[in-house]
């Protein structure tokens, strides 16, 4: 039963674009949800977060909206940049992540030059 | 801030044998972290949940008498594979909680 769904395997995406990944989930006690960029061979880098009580985050080029009505969550990369490049996890808690977190299946973005 | 390292980074044994893991949180003192495993292009899906000084709490489906998972202080926690097999090959990753979970590079795990 996979709870937190990347539904698009890869991506490609022109440098200098927006790069859009989305995630959905099915459990509605998750409340806080976090995005990963992991490299091969890597542990995941933690990028940004949101809380339920939020509908949007932003950090730099990086910006995480939610919709909880929709159990969906995307993340948005402005401007793409080739170090870009990598796998996206997108992951969920309960317990305003304090509980153990469910990844998503990943989702691989490519820049291109 | 928030580092967390693992030894080794990779490790080729033989079927039937056991072998250990460490990860350790560097910069911070962690009462909770977990154990994760990737299969190729697939998820982490978490192992267990490390406890320090108590008893780790495993998801279902993961034996416990096979990865035993010891958190003897709040820099380590240590995951021993048991009677390894081929299956058990994987990419183990440890986190370390600190607000957000912080992850380290993962163990690169091999059975011949």
């Amino acid at each position: 039963d996979q709870q937190v769904k990347q539904n698009s395997p890869s991506l490609s995406v022109q440098e200098g674009r927006i790069s859009i990944l989305n995630c959905d989930y099915t459990n509605s006690m998750f409340d806080y949800f976090l995005w990963y960029k992991k490299y091969p061979a890597e542990g995941p880098t933690f990028l940004i977060s949101i809380s339920s009580i939020k509908d949007k985050n932003e950090d730099g080029r990086f910006t995480v909206f939610l919709n909880k009505s929709a159990k969906h969550l995307s993340l948005h990369i402005v401007p793409s940049q080739p170090g870009d490049s990598a796998v996206y996890f997108c992951a969920a808690s309960a317990s305003s992540g304090n509980e153990k977190l469910t990844f998503g299946t990943g989702t691989r973005l490519t820049i291109i030059p | 801030g928030a580092v967390v390292s693992q030894h080794p980074s990779w490790v080729i044994c033989k079927s039937g044998t056991s072998v250990k893991i460490e990860c350790r949180s560097l910069d911070f003192q962690a009462t909770t972290m977990f154990w994760y495993r990737q299969f190729p292009k697939q998820s982490l899906m978490l192992m267990a949940t490390s406890n320090e000084g108590s008893k780790a709490t495993y998801e279902q489906g993961v034996e416990k008498d096979k990865f035993l998972i010891n958190h003897a202080s709040l820099t380590l926690s240590t995951l021993t594979v048991t009677s390894a097999h081929p299956e058990d090959s994987s990419f183990y990753i440890c986190s370390a909680r600190l607000g957000e979970q912080f992850f380290g590079p993962g163990t690169r795990l091999t059975v011949l």
